[in-house]
C-alpha cells in the first residue's frame, strides 16, 4: 500500500506477556518513528530510527521496551512482561527527509494495545 | 525540550463561523511547527507547517496557521467551518538543533455545530 501500515491493529494480552508491534513504513523513507498515544493525550515520542540504527531511543520508557529495524524499512516494537500501564495507541510515522528535520511525518493508524 | 501548550480541551463553533484552535510552543531554538488533524478511527494527517519564511502558512482543507514569535505561538485558522472539521487537532513543534523528535500538544477537540 501508499502508507504507513501497522500490525495487529489491536492487541489484547495479559500482564506480563511479550508483545511484538509491527510497522511497515512508506517505501523509500529512512526515518521512522515510533509513538505512544494515552487516551486524552498527544502523540509521546519512543524511538526514532534512521536507517537501521535507532538515532534516539531517549523517549523510550524503560528497559522493558525495545525496538529493532533489521534491514531499514520494516520495524519491530518489542514489549517484554506488559504492564497495565502499557494499554495505548502505539504509533508508527515514517519520513523521507531527516537530515533537514523540517519534513512531515506519515502516520500509520496505530496499533491498539490492551493489557489485563 | 521542546514543549506545546493547547489550553483549550474542546473548541466548539458553529458550521460557517470562523475556527480557531490555539497553539503557543516552547524550544530551545527557532521552531519549526507543525498542525496534525486526527479523525476517529484514524491516523494522525498532517495539515500544514512553518519553516521559515512567511508567518502566514496555508495548508489542506482551507486551514491556516500564522506563526507568532513574540507570543511563541502558531494558532491555526479556518475562515469558514463546516461538519466536515469536526476532529482532534494537534499541534507540533521541533528545534532546529539536529532533534528529530516532534514534540505534540495534547489535543483540542473541534466540534462544528450544523
Amino acid at each position: 500500500g501508499a502508507g504507513v501500515s501497522q500490525t495487529p491493529s489491536n492487541k489484547v494480552t495479559e500482564k506480563g506477556k511479550y508483545v511484538e508491534l509491527r510497522c511497515d513504513p512508506i517505501s523509500g523513507h529512512t526515518a521512522l518513528y515510533w509513538y505512544r498515544q494515552s487516551l486524552g493525550q498527544g502523540p509521546e515520542f519512543l524511538i526514532y530510527f534512521q536507517g537501521t540504527g535507532a538515532a534516539d531511543d531517549s523517549g523510550l520508557p524503560n528497559d522493558r521496551f525495545f525496538a529493532v529495524r533489521p534491514e531499514g524499512s520494516v520495524s519491530t516494537l518489542k514489549i517484554q512482561r506488559t504492564e497495565r500501564g502499557d494499554s495505548a495507541v502505539y504509533l508508527c510515522a515514517s519520513s523521507s527527509d531527516s537530515f533537514t528535520n523540517t519534513g512531515e511525518l506519515f502516520f500509520g493508524e496505530g496499533s491498539r494495545l490492551t493489557v489485563l | 525540550a521542546q514543549s506545546v501548550a493547547q489550553p483549550e480541551d474542546q473548541v466548539n463553533v458553529a458550521e460557517g463561523n470562523p475556527l480557531t484552535v490555539k497553539c503557543t510552543y516552547s524550544v530551545s531554538g527557532n521552531p519549526y511547527l507543525f498542525w496534525y488533524v486526527q479523525y476517529p478511527n484514524r491516523g494522525l494527517q498532517f495539515l500544514l507547517k512553518y519553516i521559515t519564511g512567511d508567518n502566514l502558512v496555508k495548508g489542506s482543507y482551507g486551514f491556516e496557521a500564522e506563526f507568532n514569535k513574540s507570543q511563541t505561538s502558531f494558532h491555526l485558522k479556518k475562515p469558514s467551518a463546516l461538519v466536515s472539521d469536526s476532529a482532534l487537532y494537534f499541534c507540533a513543534v521541533r528545534d532546529t538543533y539536529g532533534n528529530n523528535r516532534l514534540a505534540f500538544g495534547k489535543g483540542n477537540q473541534v466540534v462544528v455545530i450544523p
